[in-house]
C-alpha cells in the first residue's frame, strides 16, 4: 500500500509559468513533509519542507502548501526555469518512525523553452 | 547543509565479484544510516537501516547476506554487494540520520553500479 502518492508521472510547463507538483498521503501520523529534486545519476537534493503544524512554507521560487484535511500537499515553482527540469520526489516522515522517509514515485518536470 | 560523500561514484564489475561502497558523513555524527537503491524510472527504495555499532535492519525482500552493511563508526558506513549479478546494477544512495537531521534528510551523491 503506497502511503505517499504522486499520481502524475510527468509534467510539462512553459518556461516562466508556474509549475505545480502534487502529492497525496494516507498516513495521518506523518508530521513532516519534504520535497526533493533529482537529476539523472545524482542523489536527491533537498528543496523545501513543511511541518504538519503549518499550511504553507515559502523559500524563494518554491512554495509548499499542505492541506491536512485532504492529506494533500503541493509544490509550486514560480517562475519555472529550464534548470528546474528534473524528477521531483515528495517524501513524508513521522517522529515515531525515527523520521524514516516514505517516498512518492516521483514526477518528472519538463520545462519547455 | 550536511556533507555526505560516497565512494566510488560509479563502478563496473564482473558478475560474481563483490563491490564495497563507502558512505561518509563529513560534518556530523550519523547514528543511523539509511541505504537506498534506485532502479531506472523508479523511486528510491529503502534497502536497510543501520544504527552505529549494531546490526542493520533489512527491508522485506532485501537479502542481508547479499547486501552486507557495516556501520562501525558515526562517520562511516559501508555497503558491500557480494557476488554481484547484472540484476544488482542500480544506483545506490546512502542517507545518514542523527539528531541533527530530524527535520531534513541528507543524501550522498550516489554510486552507480553496473554488473556485467
Amino acid at each position: 500500500d503506497q502511503q505517499v502518492k504522486q499520481n502524475s508521472p510527468s509534467l510539462s510547463v512553459q518556461e516562466g509559468r508556474i509549475s505545480i507538483l502534487n502529492c497525496d498521503y494516507t498516513n495521518s501520523m506523518f508530521d513532516y513533509f519534504l520535497w526533493y529534486k533529482k537529476y539523472p545519476a545524482e542523489g536527491p537534493t533537498f528543496l523545501i519542507s513543511i511541518s504538519s503544524i503549518k499550511d504553507k512554507n515559502e523559500d524563494g521560487r518554491f512554495t509548499v502548501f499542505l492541506n491536512k484535511s485532504a492529506k494533500h500537499l503541493s509544490l509550486h515553482i514560480v517562475p519555472s526555469q529550464p534548470g528546474d527540469s528534473a524528477v521531483y520526489f515528495c517524501a513524508a516522515s513521522a517522529e515515531d518512525s525515527n523520521y524514516q522517509l516514505i517516498w512518492g514515485a516521483g514526477t518528472k518536470l519538463i520545462i519547455k523553452p | 547543509g550536511a556533507v555526505v560523500s560516497q565512494h566510488p561514484s560509479w563502478v563496473i564489475c564482473k558478475s560474481g565479484t563483490s563491490v564495497k561502497i563507502e558512505c561518509r558523513s563529513l560534518d556530523f555524527q550519523a547514528t543511523t544510516m539509511f541505504w537506498y537503491r534506485q532502479f531506472p524510472k523508479q523511486s528510491l527504495m529503502l534497502m536497510a537501516t543501520s544504527n552505529e555499532g549494531s546490526k542493520a535492519t533489512y527491508e522485506q525482500g532485501v537479502e542481508k547476506d547479499k547486501f552486507l552493511i557495516n556501520h562501525a563508526s558515526l562517520t562511516l558506513s559501508t555497503l558491500t554487494v557480494t557476488s554481484a549479478h547484472p540484476e544488482d546494477s542500480s544506483f545506490y544512495i546512502c542517507s545518514p540520520g542523527g539528531w541533527e537531521t530530524q527535520e531534513t534528510q541528507y543524501f550522498g551523491p550516489g554510486t552507480r553500479l553496473l554488473v556485467l
